[in-house]
């Protein structure tokens, strides 16, 4: 398996912008999450699904964030408009257990100028 | 919201040395999880454990569930050891992992 997938790798975008980041969990994995990580604040959860129903999504800062998962295979985090203080790198990772090891794709470094 | 707090916060050993990271936090859990961040930023995961001890090469990891604490021991550390590493907790009551602040290891030669 490829492990989890994550595009783009880096995006730089201007405030006020949509963005898109799309993560492709491992094949199997019933759990996927969405991260962001900062310097300030490390890593914190925004929201995880599980069999691609959004269960907890209380970490998601504000309405500008969503995000889907529309079949097993996909999921998306969309950002809009974007600021500056949404600069981060934004990881998904996968599990086959809610609580079982969790698998990390590379992050997307996302800047807003 | 379980408060997880590493330490040290920075950490700098000698090739060959025993090294060894903690973890404490709040409120009880369900699973305690070692990940691992090499500069370039890719997250691994090296241990998930909800009592006792792991072990995985060189890397140890134990945790006491009444006192609320885990440490992480490297033994031999090598310079390819050099990492953050972050401890992070899975609440009792679902998946939500929260996290410490992370651990950043230097292994000089």
């Amino acid at each position: 398996d490829a492990g989890v997938i994550q595009s783009p790798r880096h995006e730089v975008t201007e405030m006020g912008q949509e963005v898109t980041l799309r993560c492709k969990p491992i094949s199997g994995h019933d759990y996927l999450f969405w991260y962001r990580q900062t310097m300030m604040r490390g890593l914190e959860l925004l929201i995880y699904f599980n069999n691609n129903v959004p269960i907890d999504d209380s970490g998601m800062p504000e309405d500008r964030f969503s995000a889907k998962m529309p079949n097993a295979s996909f999921s998306t985090l969309k950002i809009q408009p974007s600021e500056p203080r949404d600069s981060a790198v934004y990881f998904c990772a996968s599990s086959l257990l809610g609580v079982g090891e969790q698998y990390f794709g590379p992050g997307t470094r996302l800047t807003v100028t | 919201k379980n408060e997880v707090e590493q330490s040290p916060q920075n950490l700098t050993a000698q090739e060959g040395e025993f090294i060894t990271i903690n973890c404490s936090y709040s409120v009880g859990i369900s699973a305690l999880h070692w990940l691992q961040q090499h500069p370039g930023g890719g997250i691994v995961s090296l241990f998930m454990l909800s009592s006792g001890k792991k072990k995985h090469g060189r890397l140890i990891a134990t945790i006491n569930i009444q006192e609320k604490h885990s440490s992480l021991h490297i033994t031999a550390s090598h310079p390819r050891d050099s990492a953050v590493y972050i401890c992070a907790v899975g609440a009792d009551s679902g998946y939500a992992l929260n996290f410490g602040k992370g651990t950043s290891l230097l292994v000089t030669p």
